[in-house]
């Protein structure tokens, strides 16, 4: 089993969509979590930081679930340049290591 | 402001060649880190540096040879490379080592060995 999945999707939404996205992860030692989003030859850019139980930020709210280990990225009113991979990344203990989801691909049309 | 610069942009480079990737962020950040990225795959972790000092090293092959000059500045001196490890290198730091810090990315340096 991967240390953190996700469906590689395309999610392919209109634009003004709601989408979600799910991520399950492995390790119950993971202590915080992030949602990154990369355009496509591009860095990874972080978009949010989830530490306890959730997160929101304008149209985007992310949520942890400890008990089901799962984290979910909702984006709200979709816009074309949200067209991008979100990766979901989970930190654990002290290293500093980052496990990396393959990430999600979403695909926001006119 | 939470920019980590790197250079080159691109770099194409011979087996035999030696040749050097540089990093560079002035946001006060102690800990430093090497991601190499193939295409649609996610990055995997090459090495941390945490207040100057390697901490991780990831199993990465002898012709890799990360170096941290300052608590400013990291470098991955590349030597002869294989043409598998043609990727995307890139660099990230955070305030400090340790779970609760957010990691920021470089634009990277996208490697071609030939």
């Amino acid at each position: 089993r991967k240390e953190v999945e996700q469906d590689p999707g395309p999610f392919n939404v209109p634009e003004g969509a709601t989408v979600a996205f799910n991520c399950t992860y492995s390790n119950s030692a993971s202590q915080s979590f992030f949602w990154y989003r990369q355009d496509c030859r591009k860095e990874p850019k972080l978009l949010m930081s989830v530490y306890s139980s959730g997160n929101e930020d304008g149209r985007f709210t992310a949520q942890l679930n400890r008990a089901s280990q799962y984290i979910s990225l909702l984006i709200r009113d979709s816009k074309l340049s949200d067209s991008a991979t979100y990766l979901c990344v989970c930190n654990t203990g002290t290293a500093s290591k980052l496990t990396f989801g393959t990430g999600t691909r979403l695909q926001v049309t006119l | 402001d939470t920019e980590v610069t790197q250079t080159p942009k691109h770099l194409v480079m011979g087996m035999t060649n030696k040749k050097s990737l540089k990093c560079e962020q002035h946001m006060g950040h102690r800990a430093m880190y090497w991601y190499k990225q193939k295409a649609k795959k996610p990055p995997e972790l090459m090495f941390v540096y945490s207040y100057e000092k390697l901490s991780i090293n990831e199993s990465v092959p002898s012709r890799f040879s990360p170096e941290c000059p300052n608590s400013s500045l990291l470098n991955l001196h590349l030597h002869a490379l294989q043409p598998e490890d043609s990727a995307l290198y890139l660099c990230a730091s955070s305030q400090d080592a340790g779970f609760l810090y957010e990691q920021y990315f470089g634009p990277g340096t996208r490697l071609t060995v030939t």
